[in-house]
């Protein structure tokens, strides 16, 4: 059974960059099957999709974020990682890691997600 | 980025209820669209995925129907562990776009 774990600091200071991997077992990362994907959401507020990366290396972010967003994969340790740059009070969000299938585009797992507050 | 609309942005129901939930894209992705469910402190369940598909273990009171533009997330039976959010979600392209969600409360 697949599972997803997200880890990280819960606080980061403005304009710092905020750092987050997701911990994947019970499915290799190393697989055509998956987009490997973030989410987040902003306390009381709706989801929105930051990218995803692809087994290659290859990703797609979201235009809004592109600027400041890098997402990158380690097979060899079965996890990726997420990277956002001069972050601000905006960014303050429970952020996802899920699993994206490739072929019929469903997210059906997802980590449990981790609350990071942007505060000084 | 496609738009993704979802209306009622909020209702109350009562169990045994039947309950639809609609979604609308700015533009035509076909039947690329899933929909998820979340409860307080929990990540997003997917429920439907191609519009109409129901993802596995999920009971089959929920349905989806729809493509093109329009689309609709029926609960034909309203059930206590049903009280959730719930977000469409464009899969036809990337950025990936949910609706804003729709909050189903007890009545």
């Amino acid at each position: 059974q697949v599972q997803l774990q997200e880890s990280g600091p819960g606080l980061v200071k403005p304009s710092e960059t905020l750092s987050l991997t997701c911990g994947v077992s019970g499915v290799s990362v190393d697989s055509a099957n998956y987009y490997w994907t973030w989410i987040r959401q902003p306390p009381g507020k709706g989801l929105e999709w930051i990218g995803y990366v692809y087994y290659t290396g290859s990703t797609n972010y979201n235009p809004s974020l592109k600027s400041r967003v890098t997402i990158s994969i380690d097979t060899s340790k079965t996890q990726f990682s997420l990277k956002l740059s001069s972050v601000t009070a905006a960014d303050t969000a429970v952020y996802y890691c899920a699993r994206e299938y490739y072929y019929d585009s469903s997210i059906d797992s997802w980590g449990q997600g981790i609350l990071v507050t942007v505060s000084s | 980025a496609i738009q993704m609309t979802q209306s009622p942005s909020s209702l109350s129901a009562s169990v045994g209820d039947r309950v639809t939930i609609t979604c609308r894209a700015s533009q035509g992705i076909g039947k690329n669209l899933g929909w998820y469910q979340q409860k307080p402190g929990k990540a997003p369940k997917l429920l439907i995925y191609e519009a109409s598909s129901l993802q596995s273990g999920v009971p089959s009171r929920f349905s989806g129907s729809g493509s093109g533009t329009d689309f609709t997330l029926t609960i034909t039976s309203l059930q206590p562990e049903d009280f959730a959010t719930y977000y469409c979600l464009q899969d036809y392209t990337f950025p990936r776009t949910f609706g804003q969600g729709t909050k189903v409360e007890v009545k």
